[in-house]
């Protein structure tokens, strides 16, 4: 099993909100990590959004719009990205990421579609 | 402004050695805040961190699980760079590579990119 799993797609309307999972492995606490997410657009690099451990641990990349925000949900052990407002150019793949047993795990990506 | 430039073949034949170095303006190797990485994309592997080399009074290095018998990454002060070295490939390590830099835990600069083929 991965130790960080996300759906492959998800699909929403311009306008609407975007919620996206990481669920981290069993036996990994989520509690105990920091989750990064990552954006990256067709044919770029990835670029940073944010990272959130919780309410009091958390970044805002640089740049990035305040309707991308961070989150956690205990009961699925997920860190979640969401995405309010919806715009055609949020479109791209989003990954997420942890600092696990000395190395960078990412999550296999989920694509967006802004339909 | 930080940039960094990638350089290397993009074609390797299976079981030999793949090679990349990772030019860096506007920062340093020897930075004591910040790390250098590798990391490569693949459509069946998504992205796949591979290591770092980074300085704190002395040079550090640590490497995924997945390729550390096969991986070297080492800095080259004197033309402020950082290469890649993986060995025995296979096409299974075929990929586009990224050179980055890990600053406050974080990818904020990435190179162009490198597309390589393992492939006779």
């Amino acid at each position: 099993q991965p130790v960080l799993t996300q759906p492959t797609s998800l699909s929403a309307s311009p306008g609407a909100s975007a919620r996206f999972t990481c669920t981290l492995r069993s036996g990994i606490n989520v509690d105990t990590y920091r989750i990064y997410w990552y954006q990256q657009e067709p044919g770029s690099l990835p670029r940073y959004l944010l990272r959130y451990k919780s309410d009091s641990d958390k970044q805002q990349g640089s740049g990035v719009p305040s309707r991308f925000s961070g989150s956690k949900d205990a009961s699925t052990n997920a860190g979640l990205l969401l995405i309010s407002g919806l715009q055609s150019e949020d479109e791209a793949d989003y990954y997420c990421a942890i600092w696990y047993s000395s190395t960078w795990v990412f999550g296999g990506g989920t694509k967006l579609t802004v339909l | 402004q930080v940039q960094l430039q990638q350089s290397g073949p993009g074609l390797v034949k299976p079981s030999q050695t793949l090679s990349l170095t990772c030019a860096i303006s506007g920062d340093s190797v020897s930075s004591n805040r910040v790390a250098w990485s590798w990391i490569r994309q693949s459509p069946s592997r998504g992205l796949e961190w591979l290591g770092r080399t980074y300085y704190r009074s002395k040079w550090y290095n640590d490497y995924a699980v997945s390729v550390k018998s096969r991986i070297t990454i080492n800095p080259d002060t004197s033309k402020n760079r950082f290469s890649l070295q993986l060995n025995s490939v296979t096409p299974e390590d075929t990929a586009v590579y990224y050179c980055a830099r890990e600053y406050d835990w974080n990818y904020d600069y990435w190179g162009q990119g490198t597309l390589v083929t393992v492939s006779s």
